[in-house]
């Protein structure tokens, strides 16, 4: 499974666009990149995935570059219920269990 | 939200005593696994399932075992808790796709 890497922790004002960059290095044609939202005392919830260019949902916008070594997790406007932790992790596709590496995530601290 | 339950919610047992932690899903998801998430580690996983009866082991399976009898049910038994065991446990479940669904958590403090 491919390392991800990214920010330990962020700081930004409400209203603010919050960009959060992944590297993936070693991530496999196959792989997806997926990004998961965690509350604190809740479990993870997945908010995005994508395999290549631009995918876009209510929650937020994931960029993934042409050679796919690194993505980038947009939320727009930020308000304070987005603080949370944000993991990034490389999916093997197809179908069967797998075993979702989560690495220590990026702590976005919303500031009022 | 998905339909999966943990039980117990908190749990505080001492060390050496048997422990049975268990998830419950009314989705009839095939895939269940099994997550202890530490201060400093993030989410390691700790056993999964991928129909009844068929388990596998994950990253930091030492000290538990699981067993899944029925599709909605997956169990994590601690034999003998000790206090390196203290964590929150969460039960994920899954289809063919690749989005796992959490559970609420499992508080578990071994004194």
């Amino acid at each position: 499974l491919a390392k991800t890497t990214q920010p330990i922790s962020m700081d930004s004002y409400e209203g603010q666009e919050v960009n959060i960059t992944c590297s993936h290095n070693n991530i496999a044609t196959n792989d997806y990149i997926t990004w998961y939202q965690q509350f604190p005392s809740q479990g993870p919830r997945f908010i995005i995935q994508g395999y290549k260019t631009k995918v876009t949902n209510e929650v937020a916008s994931l960029f993934i570059p042409a050679d796919r070594k690194s993505s980038t997790l947009s939320l727009p406007r930020v308000s304070l219920s987005d603080t949370a932790v944000y993991y990034c992790l490389v999916v093997p596709s197809g179908a069967g269990s797998y075993q979702l590496t989560f690495g220590k995530g990026t702590k976005l601290s919303v500031i009022p | 939200d998905a339909g999966i339950t943990q039980s117990p919610r908190h749990k505080v047992t001492e060390t050496g005593t048997p422990v049975t932690l268990r998830c419950h899903q009314t989705e009839n998801h095939r895939y269940m696994y099994w997550y202890r998430q530490d201060p400093g580690h993030g989410l390691r996983l700790i056993h999964y399932s991928y129909g009844v009866k068929d388990t596998d082991k994950g990253e930091v399976s030492d000290g538990y075992s699981v067993s899944r009898s029925k599709t909605e049910d997956f169990l994590l038994t601690l034999e003998s808790a000790t206090s390196s065991q203290t964590s929150v446990y969460f039960c994920a479940i899954s289809e063919i796709d690749n989005e796992q669904f959490f559970g609420p958590g499992t508080r578990l403090t071994v004194l």
